[in-house]
């Protein structure tokens, strides 16, 4: 399977822990994206890497959210100290330059 | 700043049949690119239909078809013959034309129903 891939697809955590989510793009694409998505709403922009450059970030994202891309390939997304508004899906997606988004089958994070 | 909105949270079509789902967009572009995508329940949201808005004909794929009207601002998706595998939610996204940024704005989706 050469698509985008997350994991874990879901995450249960009390609040105040930390979580990490992985994705690894189409091994082709430059660019990675992560949103976040909750229910009944469509994908809201967090942060976007061209290659391992994170080169936007949105101002929904937090000082408690961290996303890298240490080598241009796969990207981690983590939550510090996470609180219950965080509980939401989280998706990734990947392109070839600011071409058609393909998107991975998200991570759900519940925030007890 | 573009937006994107989709007046209608839920529709639903009898098997068969057919259903249009609206979309409207806010820009001062005069060309980009827009998008319908499906989001099946617990799995991946994937590309439906494109369009570009520099051209005028509506684009089609097989079943799927959209009624572009530039100057209305308005990007609607018909999808003929509806099939159960077409229940999903369905988000239209506006994208700007450049590659730099963040380029693409979803709208809030519309939740098809297909009744059998």
């Amino acid at each position: 399977d050469t698509g985008v891939s997350q994991d874990p697809r879901h995450k249960i955590t009390k609040r105040g822990q930390n979580v990490t989510f992985r994705c690894d793009p189409i091994s082709e694409h430059n660019r990675l994206y992560w949103y976040r998505q909750t229910l009944g709403q469509g994908p809201e922009f967090l942060t976007y890497f061209q290659n391992e450059a994170q080169l936007e970030k949105s101002r929904l994202l937090s000082d408690r959210f961290s996303a890298e891309r240490p080598k241009g390939s796969f990207s981690t997304l983590e939550i510090q100290r996470t609180e219950q508004g965080d509980s939401a899906m989280y998706l990734c997606a990947s392109s070839l330059g600011g071409g058609e988004l393909f998107f991975g089958e998200g991570s759900r994070l519940t925030v007890l | 700043a573009q937006t994107v909105t989709q007046s209608q949270p839920e529709m639903s079509v009898q098997e068969a049949e057919t259903v249009t789902l609206s979309c409207t967009y806010d820009t001062s572009e005069s060309d980009y690119y827009l998008f319908w995508y499906k989001q099946p329940p617990s799995r991946q949201m994937i590309l439906v239909i494109r369009q570009e808005a520099y051209k005028q004909q509506n684009a089609t794929e097989n079943r799927f078809s959209v009624n572009f009207q530039k100057a209305a601002k308005s990007f609607s998706l018909k999808i003929s013959d509806s099939q159960l595998g077409d229940a999903a939610m369905y988000f239209c996204a506006y994208r700007r034309i450049d590659n730099y940024g963040q380029n693409f704005v979803f709208g809030p989706g519309t939740r098809l129903s297909v009744l059998p």
